[in-house]
């Protein structure tokens, strides 16, 4: 989707490292989202944010942390306390809670 | 909480052959919304359910709300290589996000 932008496309952890996940929208949109994706696990939501300086944990939040400084931005730091962090972390945006939501391409984290 | 569950898990048409996937919420829903996940893509989103009992249409695909707007389901006539990819039926949960379905993963042979 050309309105979010995710980066890395591949990112590689080594033991004991925080990782950041970057995600930037031009889509004026005030509402955040990070799910992470596991094969047959469909979308697990990890964090979200309805408004620049507010963010609430998803139902797996352990292991992560996210910041929203700025309507445009809300990077995700994988923690070396997630132990299993080797998914594909998608980053989403939306106009408002509940509606309709634009997908980044998507990260992939692998462990080394 | 609430749960968003999606049936079957996989399907495996010849195409030209129907496809149908359902979805099943453990609460009423304000809305249900329908995703569309490309392999090695992200997911793109294909349209809002509201009403109950509502029928919209998107040239070969149909989608419904059940009465109850408990349920939804998708439905593809007459299959394409280009409907390959995994369908996600997702609910607004009970806070201000969205409860994903496991998705259904469709796989079309020529």
């Amino acid at each position: 989707d050309g309105g979010i932008t995710q980066s890395p496309k591949y990112l590689f952890r080594k033991e004991g490292q925080n990782v950041t996940l970057s995600c930037e929208q031009n889509l004026n949109h005030d509402a955040m989202y990070w799910y992470r994706q596991d094969p047959g696990q469909g979308l697990r939501l990890i964090y979200y944010s309805q408004i620049v300086n507010d963010f609430q944990k998803g139902d797996i939040a352990e292991g992560y942390s996210v910041s929203r400084e700025k309507k445009e931005s809300f990077p995700l730091t994988v923690t070396s306390a997630q132990k299993n962090p080797t998914a594909f972390y998608l980053c989403a945006s939306g106009q408002a809670s509940n509606q309709p939501q634009h997908f980044g391409d998507g990260t992939r984290l692998s462990i080394l | 909480g609430q749960q968003v569950m999606q049936i079957p898990q996989y399907q495996h048409v010849q195409e030209g052959e129907d496809f149908t996937t359902y979805c099943n919420s453990s609460t009423t829903l304000s809305n249900i919304q329908w995703y569309k996940q490309r392999p090695g893509g992200h997911p793109v989103f294909l349209i809002q359910l509201v009403k109950s009992g509502e029928v919209k249409k998107q040239k070969r695909l149909t989608f419904q709300f059940g009465e109850a707007k408990k349920n939804s389901s998708l439905h593809i006539t007459a299959t394409q290589t280009t409907d390959v990819g995994t369908y996600f039926c997702a609910g607004p949960n009970s806070g201000y996000a969205l409860n994903f379905g496991k998705g259904t993963s469709l796989l079309v042979t020529p």
